[in-house]
Protein backbone atom coordinates (compact mmCIF):
# COMPACT_ATOMS: atom_id res chain seq x y z
CA UNK A 1 0.00 0.00 0.00
CA UNK A 2 1.00 3.38 -0.22
CA UNK A 3 2.44 5.61 1.77
CA UNK A 4 3.15 9.35 1.52
CA UNK A 5 5.35 11.11 3.74
CA UNK A 6 6.59 14.99 4.16
CA UNK A 7 8.61 16.91 6.05
CA UNK A 8 9.06 19.08 7.97
CA UNK A 9 5.26 19.08 8.87
CA UNK A 10 5.52 22.95 9.78
CA UNK A 11 8.07 25.83 8.46
CA UNK A 12 8.26 29.36 9.62
CA UNK A 13 10.55 31.53 7.06
CA UNK A 14 11.16 34.99 6.95
CA UNK A 15 9.94 36.66 3.69
CA UNK A 16 12.72 36.34 0.59
CA UNK A 17 14.12 33.03 1.76
CA UNK A 18 14.55 30.19 -0.68
CA UNK A 19 13.15 27.15 0.94
CA UNK A 20 12.55 23.17 -0.11
CA UNK A 21 9.70 21.12 0.99
CA UNK A 22 10.17 16.98 0.59
CA UNK A 23 7.75 14.39 0.00
CA UNK A 24 8.82 10.44 0.11
CA UNK A 25 6.87 7.21 -1.24
CA UNK A 26 7.14 3.78 -0.42
CA UNK A 27 6.21 2.66 -3.76
CA UNK A 28 8.24 3.48 -6.35
CA UNK A 29 5.72 2.33 -9.23
CA UNK A 30 4.08 5.62 -9.48
CA UNK A 31 2.21 6.91 -12.77
CA UNK A 32 2.75 11.20 -11.31
CA UNK A 33 3.28 12.81 -8.77
CA UNK A 34 1.23 16.46 -8.36
CA UNK A 35 1.82 18.88 -5.70
CA UNK A 36 -0.89 21.31 -4.41
CA UNK A 37 -1.52 23.88 -2.33
CA UNK A 38 -4.49 24.42 0.50
CA UNK A 39 -5.21 27.54 1.78
CA UNK A 40 -7.19 27.37 5.13
CA UNK A 41 -10.88 25.95 5.24
CA UNK A 42 -10.01 26.47 0.92
CA UNK A 43 -10.14 23.37 -1.82
CA UNK A 44 -6.68 22.14 -3.54
CA UNK A 45 -5.17 24.23 -5.76
CA UNK A 46 -2.87 22.40 -7.98
CA UNK A 47 0.53 23.48 -8.67
CA UNK A 48 2.80 21.41 -10.74
CA UNK A 49 2.64 17.77 -11.95
CA UNK A 50 5.25 15.68 -12.92
CA UNK A 51 5.05 12.31 -15.06
CA UNK A 52 6.88 9.46 -13.76
CA UNK A 53 9.35 9.92 -16.97
CA UNK A 54 10.16 13.46 -15.98
CA UNK A 55 12.70 14.74 -13.56
CA UNK A 56 11.54 18.03 -12.65
CA UNK A 57 8.98 20.54 -13.78
CA UNK A 58 9.22 24.30 -13.15
CA UNK A 59 6.12 27.22 -13.02
CA UNK A 60 7.36 30.93 -12.03
CA UNK A 61 9.47 30.58 -8.33
CA UNK A 62 8.10 27.16 -8.13
CA UNK A 63 10.21 23.95 -9.06
CA UNK A 64 9.51 20.12 -8.47
CA UNK A 65 12.10 17.55 -8.86
CA UNK A 66 11.21 13.94 -8.99
CA UNK A 67 13.53 10.77 -8.51
CA UNK A 68 11.20 7.40 -8.54
CA UNK A 69 13.79 5.42 -7.97
CA UNK A 70 14.35 6.84 -4.21
CA UNK A 71 11.06 7.70 -3.79
CA UNK A 72 10.94 11.13 -3.33
CA UNK A 73 10.31 14.44 -4.47
CA UNK A 74 10.80 18.43 -3.62
CA UNK A 75 9.05 21.17 -4.10
CA UNK A 76 11.90 24.50 -3.98
CA UNK A 77 9.90 27.73 -3.77
CA UNK A 78 12.25 30.77 -4.53
CA UNK A 79 11.89 34.24 -2.76
CA UNK A 80 9.23 33.49 -0.97
CA UNK A 81 6.66 36.35 -0.22
CA UNK A 82 3.99 36.02 2.70
CA UNK A 83 1.30 35.24 -0.43
CA UNK A 84 3.26 31.58 -0.39
CA UNK A 85 1.73 30.93 3.37
CA UNK A 86 -0.60 27.68 2.87
CA UNK A 87 -0.08 24.10 3.31
CA UNK A 88 1.59 22.03 0.52
CA UNK A 89 0.75 18.67 -0.49
CA UNK A 90 2.33 16.21 -2.07
CA UNK A 91 0.18 13.67 -4.39
CA UNK A 92 1.08 10.80 -6.11
CA UNK A 93 -1.07 8.76 -8.40
CA UNK A 94 -0.36 4.73 -8.49
CA UNK A 95 -1.26 1.52 -9.10
CA UNK A 96 -3.71 0.03 -6.79
CA UNK A 97 -3.11 -4.02 -7.31
CA UNK A 98 -6.48 -3.88 -8.80
CA UNK A 99 -6.14 -3.01 -12.01
CA UNK A 100 -6.71 0.79 -11.68
CA UNK A 101 -5.12 3.72 -10.11
CA UNK A 102 -5.43 5.92 -6.78
CA UNK A 103 -4.11 9.96 -5.70
CA UNK A 104 -2.19 8.83 -2.22
CA UNK A 105 -1.80 12.36 -0.49
CA UNK A 106 0.93 13.22 2.39
CA UNK A 107 -0.17 14.92 5.37
CA UNK A 108 1.14 18.30 3.98
CA UNK A 109 3.84 20.99 4.93
CA UNK A 110 2.39 24.26 6.92
CA UNK A 111 4.21 27.03 5.48
CA UNK A 112 4.17 30.51 7.14
CA UNK A 113 6.65 33.49 5.31
CA UNK A 114 6.96 36.03 7.79
CA UNK A 115 6.79 39.38 6.19
CA UNK B 1 -10.74 29.18 -17.14
CA UNK B 2 -13.27 26.23 -16.44
CA UNK B 3 -13.29 24.93 -12.67
CA UNK B 4 -14.97 22.48 -10.58
CA UNK B 5 -17.42 23.84 -8.80
CA UNK B 6 -19.70 22.26 -5.83
CA UNK B 7 -22.81 22.53 -4.11
CA UNK B 8 -23.38 23.50 -0.97
CA UNK B 9 -20.73 25.12 0.78
CA UNK B 10 -21.44 23.57 3.93
CA UNK B 11 -24.64 21.35 4.78
CA UNK B 12 -25.10 20.57 8.27
CA UNK B 13 -27.53 17.29 8.86
CA UNK B 14 -28.49 15.40 11.83
CA UNK B 15 -26.86 11.81 12.55
CA UNK B 16 -28.80 9.18 10.43
CA UNK B 17 -30.14 11.66 7.60
CA UNK B 18 -28.94 11.06 3.84
CA UNK B 19 -27.28 13.85 2.37
CA UNK B 20 -26.44 14.31 -1.42
CA UNK B 21 -23.46 16.55 -2.49
CA UNK B 22 -23.64 17.70 -5.67
CA UNK B 23 -20.50 18.51 -7.98
CA UNK B 24 -20.20 19.90 -11.57
CA UNK B 25 -16.88 18.94 -13.29
CA UNK B 26 -14.96 20.70 -16.25
CA UNK B 27 -16.79 19.91 -19.06
CA UNK B 28 -14.60 17.64 -21.20
CA UNK B 29 -13.33 15.64 -18.57
CA UNK B 30 -14.00 12.38 -18.50
CA UNK B 31 -12.85 11.02 -14.73
CA UNK B 32 -14.43 12.19 -11.93
CA UNK B 33 -13.43 11.83 -8.57
CA UNK B 34 -14.57 12.51 -4.51
CA UNK B 35 -12.42 12.61 -1.97
CA UNK B 36 -12.79 13.54 1.77
CA UNK B 37 -10.73 15.42 4.42
CA UNK B 38 -11.64 14.53 7.91
CA UNK B 39 -10.05 18.13 10.11
CA UNK B 40 -6.43 17.88 10.68
CA UNK B 41 -5.92 14.45 8.82
CA UNK B 42 -4.66 13.62 5.00
CA UNK B 43 -6.93 14.21 2.42
CA UNK B 44 -8.41 10.29 1.42
CA UNK B 45 -9.58 8.58 -1.57
CA UNK B 46 -13.11 7.70 -1.85
CA UNK B 47 -14.13 6.74 -5.26
CA UNK B 48 -13.16 7.24 -9.40
CA UNK B 49 -15.91 7.32 -11.85
CA UNK B 50 -15.46 6.69 -15.33
CA UNK B 51 -17.75 5.94 -18.16
CA UNK B 52 -21.19 5.93 -15.77
CA UNK B 53 -19.31 3.20 -13.38
CA UNK B 54 -16.60 3.09 -10.59
CA UNK B 55 -13.71 2.25 -11.80
CA UNK B 56 -11.70 2.07 -8.20
CA UNK B 57 -13.42 2.73 -4.29
CA UNK B 58 -11.33 2.67 -1.47
CA UNK B 59 -12.33 0.92 1.99
CA UNK B 60 -14.17 3.89 3.06
CA UNK B 61 -16.66 3.77 0.43
CA UNK B 62 -18.95 1.51 2.00
CA UNK B 63 -22.75 0.32 1.21
CA UNK B 64 -24.13 4.23 2.58
CA UNK B 65 -21.49 5.76 -0.18
CA UNK B 66 -23.14 6.38 -3.60
CA UNK B 67 -22.01 8.08 -6.56
CA UNK B 68 -23.98 8.90 -9.74
CA UNK B 69 -24.08 11.47 -12.90
CA UNK B 70 -27.54 12.12 -13.13
CA UNK B 71 -27.07 14.25 -16.10
CA UNK B 72 -24.02 15.44 -18.64
CA UNK B 73 -23.05 17.73 -15.97
CA UNK B 74 -23.40 17.04 -12.50
CA UNK B 75 -21.66 14.45 -10.05
CA UNK B 76 -22.98 13.36 -6.88
CA UNK B 77 -22.02 11.58 -3.71
CA UNK B 78 -24.63 10.66 -1.67
CA UNK B 79 -24.22 9.12 1.55
CA UNK B 80 -27.62 7.33 2.80
CA UNK B 81 -27.10 7.31 6.83
CA UNK B 82 -24.54 9.99 8.30
CA UNK B 83 -22.96 9.22 11.27
CA UNK B 84 -20.80 11.37 13.27
CA UNK B 85 -17.58 10.30 11.77
CA UNK B 86 -18.63 11.36 8.59
CA UNK B 87 -17.86 15.03 9.08
CA UNK B 88 -15.51 16.03 6.93
CA UNK B 89 -14.64 18.46 4.07
CA UNK B 90 -15.41 16.52 0.90
CA UNK B 91 -13.50 16.88 -2.69
CA UNK B 92 -14.71 16.69 -6.12
CA UNK B 93 -11.84 16.43 -8.86
CA UNK B 94 -11.79 16.13 -12.13
CA UNK B 95 -9.64 15.29 -15.14
CA UNK B 96 -7.91 12.08 -16.66
CA UNK B 97 -5.82 9.65 -15.01
CA UNK B 98 -2.39 10.74 -15.86
CA UNK B 99 -2.74 14.18 -15.67
CA UNK B 100 -3.76 17.13 -13.94
CA UNK B 101 -6.60 16.42 -11.08
CA UNK B 102 -8.52 19.79 -10.67
CA UNK B 103 -9.87 20.29 -7.63
CA UNK B 104 -13.14 21.98 -6.41
CA UNK B 105 -13.53 24.10 -3.12
CA UNK B 106 -15.00 21.71 -1.11
CA UNK B 107 -18.23 21.04 0.48
CA UNK B 108 -18.18 21.33 4.31
CA UNK B 109 -20.49 18.19 5.96
CA UNK B 110 -21.90 18.50 9.80
CA UNK B 111 -23.26 16.03 11.08
CA UNK B 112 -24.69 16.39 14.58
Amino acid sequence: KQEVTQIPAALSVPEGENLVLNCSFTDSAIYNLQWFRQDPGKGLTSLLLIQSSQREQTSGRLNASLDKSSGRSTLYIAASQPGDSATYLCAVFSPTGAGSYQLTFGKGTKLSVIP
Amino acid sequence: EPEVTQTPSHQVTQMGQEVILRCVPISNHLYFYWYRQILGQKVEFLVSFYNNEISEKSEIFDDQFSVERPDGSNFTLKIRSTKLEDSAMYFCASGRPTDTQYFGPGTRLTVL
